[in-house]
């Protein structure tokens, strides 16, 4: 199994900075995936690291260590858009096993 | 272009009717996926399709659970005899196939189980 873990709930204030921090155990993936999902709606895909090390997207990056079982997500310039679950998840041949979701709430 | 469609967008049955959810995904996609999503918990997948082939369901929580996707193309989500424990969002993804492609989702179907 992989056990996927993520903080509940993390409050930030507009244009600041959040990281979202994921740890898992798997015997093996191919790679690790970050979701959106605002409420009523569907997840959103955001990121997605295969190696070791930093994707950046504009506003978003993501980080994956192998080694340590640690992935995070950084949101930057936060906006109130931004206000969201992001969902952590362990992809093995296509399927993906999410975290539980971490409610980021941004204040003005 | 034309995103992963579901229907019906809200289902309310009562405790031993039968189901069935619709999925529509994007043109050319290759690979379907089905997954559950409780309150305030992230999806839990159900079974995947490549193309008609169904190549795993071990997520299926019973054997009342099934689905289909006979031309490779739409699939459908059917439950037999719900329970309450079934009251979920039913989400619906796809992806063009391969081992690194995201899955696009719809808005997914929310089940009430009276």
């Amino acid at each position: 199994g992989q056990n996927i873990d993520q903080p509940t709930e993390m409050t930030a204030t507009e244009g600041a900075i959040v990281q979202i921090n994921c740890t898992y155990q798997t015997s093996g993936f191919n790679g690790l995936f970050w979701y959106q999902q605002h409420a009523g709606e569907a997840p959103t895909f955001l990121s997605y690291n295969v190696l070791d090390g930093l994707e950046e997207k504009g506003r978003f990056s993501s980080f994956l260590s192998r080694s340590k079982g640690y992935s995070y997500l950084l949101l930057k310039e936060l906006q109130m858009k931004d206000s969201a679950s992001y969902l952590c998840a362990v992809g093995s041949w296509g399927k993906l096993q999410f975290g539980a979701g971490t409610q980021v709430v941004v204040t003005p | 272009g034309a995103g992963v469609s579901q229907s019906p967008r809200y289902k309310v049955a009562k405790r031993g009717q039968d189901v069935a959810l619709r999925c529509d995904p994007i043109s050319g996609h290759v690979s379907l996926f089905w997954y559950q999503q409780a309150l305030g918990q992230g999806p839990e997948f159900l079974t995947y399709f490549q193309n008609e082939a169904q190549l795993d369901k071990s997520g299926l929580p019973s054997d009342r659970f099934f689905a289909e996707r006979p031309e490779g193309s739409v699939s459908t989500l059917k439950i037999q005899r719900t329970q309450q424990e079934d009251s979920a969002v039913y989400l619906c993804a796809s992806s063009l196939g391969g081992r690194d492609q995201p899955q696009h989702f719809g808005d997914g179907t929310r089940l009430s189980i009276l």
